[in-house]
Formats: structure tokens, sequence, C-alpha cells
């Protein structure tokens, strides 16, 4: 069946580090992808998507390309910031289908 | 308006108790979604009501009943629950089961059983 897999976290960095959260995943058809962003004590928030491959998706800094040929949506931002620190989830839903298949979430802290 | 909104945000039942969380959206979604989520995990879906009809139960016990009595509301009733069914439980809405379209979260209600 379909699954995705991210990154192990915590993920540490210090202020304005570069960021990558890795995300794989695999598919019998063509989904669309997506990254979440849940910060303490809230529900999750779309940071971006991207509906075909080569697609780039970008919201607040944050960018992922969507890479058929690798089956990879990893997340970047050039400059982390510490309030970007928050649990990241990659997803994917199948066309025509309502069920997302969220990976595990990747928490990020980014220290001052 | 682009948001969902879950009350109450935090409940405390005992296992013979019956409470209700309550879901509202007024984006015109006629999409609409129930989702458990334990500490450090990835949401997990339990219902799916589209166009206000269940259209997917992810063989949920029934102890949790949905209901949509129109199309900007979701309940969840609550009868009978298990200490092990504390969790933050998620309402979400999209435009349609279009793959285009993400999901607008509400911020949870979390529930503890004692």
């Amino acid at each position: 069946g379909d699954s995705v897999t991210q990154m192990e976290g915590p993920v540490t960095l210090s202020e304005e580090a570069f960021l990558t959260i890795n995300c794989t995943y695999t598919a019998t058809g063509y989904p669309s992808l997506f990254w979440y962003v849940q910060y303490p004590g809230e529900g999750l928030q779309l940071l971006l998507k991207a509906t075909k491959a080569d697609d780039k998706g970008s919201n607040k800094g944050f960018e992922a390309t969507y890479r058929k040929e690798t089956t990879s949506f990893h997340l970047e931002k050039g400059s982390v910031q510490v309030s970007d620190s928050a649990v990241y989830f990659c997803a994917l839903v199948e066309p025509g289908t309502y069920k997302y298949i969220f990976g595990t979430g990747t928490r990020l802290k980014v220290l001052a | 308006d682009t948001e969902v909104t879950q009350t109450p945000k935090h409940l405390v039942m005992g296992m013979t108790n019956k409470k209700s969380l309550k879901c509202e959206q007024h984006m015109g979604h006629r999409a609409m979604y129930w989702y458990k989520q334990k500490a450090k995990k990835p949401p997990e879906l339990m219902f799916v009501y589209s166009y206000e009809k269940l259209s997917i139960n992810e063989s949920v016990p029934s102890r949790f009943s949905p209901e949509c009595p129109n199309s900007s509301l979701l309940n969840l009733h609550l009868h009978a629950l298990q200490p092990e069914d504390s969790a933050l439980y998620l309402c979400a809405s999209s435009q349609g089961a279009d793959r285009a379209y993400g999901y607008t979260f509400g911020s949870g209600t979390r529930l503890t059983v004692v």
C-alpha cells in the first residue's frame, strides 16, 4: 500500500541555518504531496503542496519539489528562525480518495 | 472565514459519561473529517463526510458516533470511552476529494478519559 517515510527527528539547528527534511513516498498512482506543520498545542496547518511531477510548492520561505524519479518531496528552507520550531508532516493523497497518508512527523528545534 | 473551529478545546470525561465534540466551518467545504492524534504520532483518520453523508468509517469503535447535521457542522458523540481514547481529536475540511486541495484543520480538542 501507499506509504510516506520521513527522516527521524528531532532535527536541531541554529537560527539562520539551512534546513532539509527528507520525505520519500510509495504510491500506486499519481498522488498529490503535501507538507503540514504542527505548532505545540495546535492542529495541523497546510504549509505547501504539489500535485504533479516537477511541481514546486513554496510558502513562507519553505520549498519542496515533487520528484517522481526519486519518489521524494524534501522540505527545504534557506534560513530557519526560532519560530519555525514545530513538527513537520509529509503526506500524500491518491486522486479521487479522501484518505491522507501521513509520515510519522519530524520535530524541528531551532536554537537562538 | 478561513477557519475550522472546534469546541471545546479541552475535555475531561469519565468512562461512563456522554459528551460531544463540535466542529464548524463556513468556507463552503463539502468534505469534513475527524482525525485522532496520539502524542508524537501522525493523525489517524476516523471518519469522512462528503456532502453531509458518511463516506468513510475507518473501523472506529461504536463508542464514537459521528453526525453531520448540515454542511457547516460536524459532531463527534462520545460514550463509554476508555482511557486509551485520550488523544487530540482534530476536525478538518476540504473543498472535495480533488487531490489539488489540502485540508484545513481545526486546533483540536484535547480529550482526557479518566
